[in-house]
């Protein structure tokens, strides 16, 4: 079965700092697809970023890149230049086969000015 | 008016009470979703339209009852719910569901509905 997990509760970033969010993942599938989401407090989930399990570059989308090591079945979250607006719940996120999207439990981010 | 809306964003009902949400995609996606999000547990997917037809029901209790008229409408109608299902309610839109293997479906998410029940 597909699993997600992201062990970091809670962060705390410095505005401008860069920050990075764990995610690791748990399939037998070789073919997989591997998301981002950013949840605010208002509760809409916003799409951030996307991973091919056979895209052989890390995925960049703006200030949002991800860090995608097969190997590991690791794929973080790097936020460069952290903003106040960036505060807010994230969620990593995989699809394989024919499995729904499986979510990760989130980390909070906090950005301190 | 673009992306997901969901209507009300807030209820509180009683537990013998009958209420519905609704959601509506103005993206031309043919899949829809509704997920419960309850404090400090993952995203729950509970049900899945593609092209109308429901594709999933993930044991979800029948005090939900899913409705999906067209490609663009779902609504969640909720009956004698239970104090433990209040949460956020989230409805999604994307392309086509289920995805291909590793596909980039990627969901287009409301602002959820948040259901307090007393």
């Amino acid at each position: 079965a597909q699993k997600i997990t992201q062990t970091q509760p809670g962060m705390f970033v410095q505005e401008k700092e860069a920050v990075t969010l764990d995610c690791t993942y748990d399939t037998s599938d070789q073919s997989y697809g591997l998301f981002w989401y950013k949840q605010p407090s208002s509760g809409e989930m916003i799409f951030l970023i996307y991973q091919g399990s056979y895209d052989e570059q890390n995925a960049t989308e703006g200030r949002y890149s991800l860090n995608f090591q097969k190997a590991r079945k690791s794929a973080n979250l790097v936020i460069s230049a952290s903003q106040l607006g960036d505060s807010a719940m994230y969620f990593c996120a995989m699809s394989s086969g024919n499995t729904p999207l499986v979510f990760g439990k989130g980390t909070r981010l906090s950005v301190i000015a | 008016e673009t992306g997901v809306t969901q209507t009300p964003r807030h209820l509180v009902m009683g537990m013998t009470n009958k209420k519905s949400l609704k959601c509506e995609q103005h993206l031309g996606h043919n899949a829809m979703y509704w997920y419960k999000q309850s404090a400090k547990k993952p995203l729950e997917l509970m049900f899945v339209y593609n092209f109308k037809e429901q594709t999933e029901n993930n044991s979800v209790p029948s005090r939900f009852s899913p409705e999906c008229p067209n490609s663009s409408h779902l609504f969640l109608h909720l009956h004698t719910l239970q104090p433990e299902d209040s949460a956020l309610y989230l409805c999604a839109s994307s392309q086509e569901a289920p995805p291909l293997a590793g596909g980039r479906y990627e969901r287009y998410f409301g602002p959820g509905t948040r259901l307090t029940v007393t």
